[in-house]
């Protein structure tokens, strides 16, 4: 079983609409959490980081469940520019380990 | 302005050719990793390094070779010990790696392939 888990998609939806991404994380000694963002053939960017509380930065909120190891993003009022590959990261310690991706087609 | 530069953009190698790819960040970040990214895979880690002259493996570190001689550079050579070498290699650099909700950020990769 990998470490964090999303699933792969892809996702297709029209513009405009909400899409919500889950990924879990199976070690409860893991810190911190991250959303990235890849474009194809590209690195990966930051999106945001995640935290219990729940953060939100324009139409994305992400959201941290400890007690579940579960983070979810959520992103409101799709735009044809949100396509892209995106990357649920945990931090634990020195090491940081990266989910597969979850693919996201936003269609007109 | 401040970031990672990785060169070339594109390799090609030989059968049983060494060749090095470049890591370079102005970013005085302390820790830098070597990611291998396969199409429609995760990142998977090669080797990172926390300090100067210090580096560990990764989960994927046979067939590859590092050196972190100067604080801003990582060059990662590939050796012709690995065997299938064609992939996305992404170099990341992060400050402070012992602090909590320190991201790490990527140059724009070499895309390695074989002749």
């Amino acid at each position: 079983r990998k470490e964090v888990e999303q699933d792969p998609g892809p996702f297709n939806v029209p513009e405009g609409a909400t899409v919500a991404f889950n990924c879990t994380y199976s070690n409860s000694a893991s810190q911190s959490f991250f959303w990235y963002r890849q474009d194809c053939r590209k690195e990966p960017k930051l999106l945001m980081s995640v935290y219990s509380s729940g953060n939100e930065d324009g139409r994305f909120t992400a959201q941290l469940n400890r007690a579940s190891q579960y983070i979810s993003l959520l992103i409101r009022d799709s735009k044809l520019s949100d396509s892209a590959t995106y990357l649920c990261v945990v931090k634990r310690g020195f090491k940081t380990i990266f989910g597969a991706g979850t693919r996201l087609f936003v269609k007109a | 302005d401040g970031g990672i530069t990785q060169s070339p953009k594109y390799l090609f190698r030989k059968e049983g050719q060494n060749v090095t790819l470049s890591c370079e960040q102005n970013l005085n970040h302390d820790a830098m990793y070597w990611y291998r990214q396969d199409p429609g895979q995760g990142l998977r880690l090669i080797y990172y390094s926390q300090i100067v002259n210090d580096f560990q493996k990764g989960d994927i570190a046979e067939g590859y070779s590092v050196s972190r001689e100067k604080k801003e550079s990582f060059p990662l050579t590939v050796t012709s010990a690995q065997k299938n070498p064609t992939a996305f290699y992404l170099c990341a650099s992060r400050n402070r790696p012992d602090r909590e909700n320190q991201p790490q950020h990527f140059g724009d990769g070499t895309r390695l392939s074989i002749l």
